[in-house]
């Protein structure tokens, strides 16, 4: 069964940190681009980031650009995501998608306030 | 960046009967490799987002055949032959093809 499993949504103060994780299992992992989707409180749904099978090639959406990043490990079936200098905006349920959304996790809640 | 509007974006409808829902982008979505990137998701409440059609009109496995997706140019639409009470929730179209990918607003269909 295909399975996506995010981690390390939390609450956490405007202009700090957080590293979200996705372990996948269920599927060749190194094969497909992955991707980061999030969904503020009550809103529509917002591509925050890709990364190709390899890693070679990344892709942000221009509001995350310089504050978030992407990344994989295929040894360990797993993709992250570094967001740094959080915002309020920021505030939303992450998801990890295979690709152009085949399949997604439950999501992570990711909360920035004060 | 492309702009994928969607309508309505609410539709109530009757248990039974057909429902559409519409979808314009504001440039082709034709890639380069040929395909053309136009996805279509559901989101039943409090659940995650669900892939249903890919690439226009091709249905994901598991998805009821009353699903079906359609273009005309940069015209989409996401029909649903009769409604069905599990259908409840909101539709987002979704196009691939150019970066950033970006989604539709959403279109809430719910039960009359």
């Amino acid at each position: 069964e295909v399975q996506l499993v995010e981690s390390g949504g939390d609450l956490v103060q405007p202009g700090g940190s957080l590293r979200l994780s996705c372990a996948a299992s269920g599927f060749t992992f190194s094969s497909y681009w992955m991707s980061w989707v999030r969904q503020a409180p009550g809103k529509g749904l917002e591509w925050v980031a890709n990364i190709k099978q390899d890693g070679s090639e990344k892709y942000y959406v221009d509001s995350v650009k310089g504050r978030f990043t992407i990344s994989r490990d295929n040894a360990k079936n797993s993709l992250y995501l570094q967001m740094n200098s959080l915002r309020a905006e920021d505030t939303a349920v992450y998801y990890c998608a295979r690709g152009r959304g085949s399949c997604w996790g439950q999501g992570t809640l990711v909360t920035v306030s004060s | 960046d492309v702009v994928m509007t969607q309508s309505p974006l609410s539709l109530p409808v009757t248990l039974g009967q057909p429902a559409s829902i519409s979808c314009r982008s504001s440039q082709s979505l034709v890639h380069s490799d040929g395909n053309t990137y136009l996805n279509w998701f559901q989101q039943r409440p409090g659940q995650s987002p669900r892939r249903l059609i890919y690439k226009v009109f091709n249905r994901d496995s598991g998805v009821p055949d009353r699903f079906s997706g359609s273009e005309s140019g940069t015209d989409f639409t996401l029909k649903i032959s009769r409604v069905e009470a599990e259908d409840v929730g909101i539709y987002y179209c979704m196009q691939g093809t150019h970066w950033p990918w970006t989604f539709g607003q959403g279109t809430k269909v719910e039960i009359k």
